[in-house]
């Protein structure tokens, strides 16, 4: 089945400790991203990948890093997560090739930080 | 900075009724419209739409976009509660970044 997977669903972590969230995708595409929803303010973008070691910044990247090492794997680390950081997580993928480029969404991951 | 908004924010509907959801925007180099519904999980796809005045159809939604006017609709017939949900409209940029810019979303909530 064709499919975004992240890891974890939710997490509950503290001020300050690391964390990384997994994003993988099977459908061979070149495009991820990684948007973060909040309240009142929608879905942004945080960072967004072409392929493989080329990603960028998107709206909101403060405090967040990516690396895209492998084509399927797009993981958003949290070097010192902050309170504000407290959000719902979506990672996304697209194919760069053909008519075809809606984004598929991954399930999302609730993040709380205390 | 590419802008979407979208109206009504909010909007409760018995079922059966037809409702119509806009979506406005500014964008640099403007690629494809988009249209997703969100059940408190992961935005599921519906529309992508790139060519003014062609309307895309799925049973009982409909959508079209006026690149002249920039804006789109889209449209919901015979109201089911099943079609409760928040529709997310988005534009995605032409170019090498391929972002995705949405609006903050229409509540729709039908009612039996």
């Amino acid at each position: 089945e064709a499919q975004v997977t992240q890891n974890p669903r939710y997490l509950i972590t503290v001020t300050g400790k690391k964390l990384t969230v997994t994003c993988s995708q099977n459908m061979n595409h070149e495009y991820m991203s990684w948007y973060r929803q909040d309240p009142g303010l929608g879905l942004r973008q945080i960072y967004y990948s072409m392929n493989v070691e080329v990603t960028d910044k998107g709206d909101v990247p403060e405090g967040y890093k990516v690396s895209r090492k492998e084509k399927r794997n797009f993981p958003l680390i949290l070097e010192s997560p902050s309170p504000n950081q407290t959000s719902l997580y979506f990672c996304a993928s697209r194919t760069l090739a053909g008519d075809r480029n809606e984004q598929f969404f991954g399930p999302g991951t609730r993040l709380t930080v205390l | 900075e590419d802008k979407v908004v979208q109206s009504p924010l909010s909007l409760v509907v018995h079922e059966g009724d037809t409702v119509t959801l806009n979506c406005s925007y500014e964008v640099t180099n403007f690629r494809s419209l988009l249209w997703y519904k969100q059940e408190k999980k992961a935005p599921t796809f519906l529309f992508m739409l790139t060519s003014s005045g062609i309307e895309k159809k799925s049973g009982r939604l409909s959508s079209i976009l006026d690149k002249k006017e920039l804006f789109s609709i889209l449209n919901i017939t015979a109201t089911q509660t099943g079609d409760s949900a928040v529709y997310l409209c988005a534009v995605e940029r032409g170019g090498s970044n391929y972002k995705l810019t949405f609006g903050k979303g229409t509540l729709l909530t039908v009612n039996p």
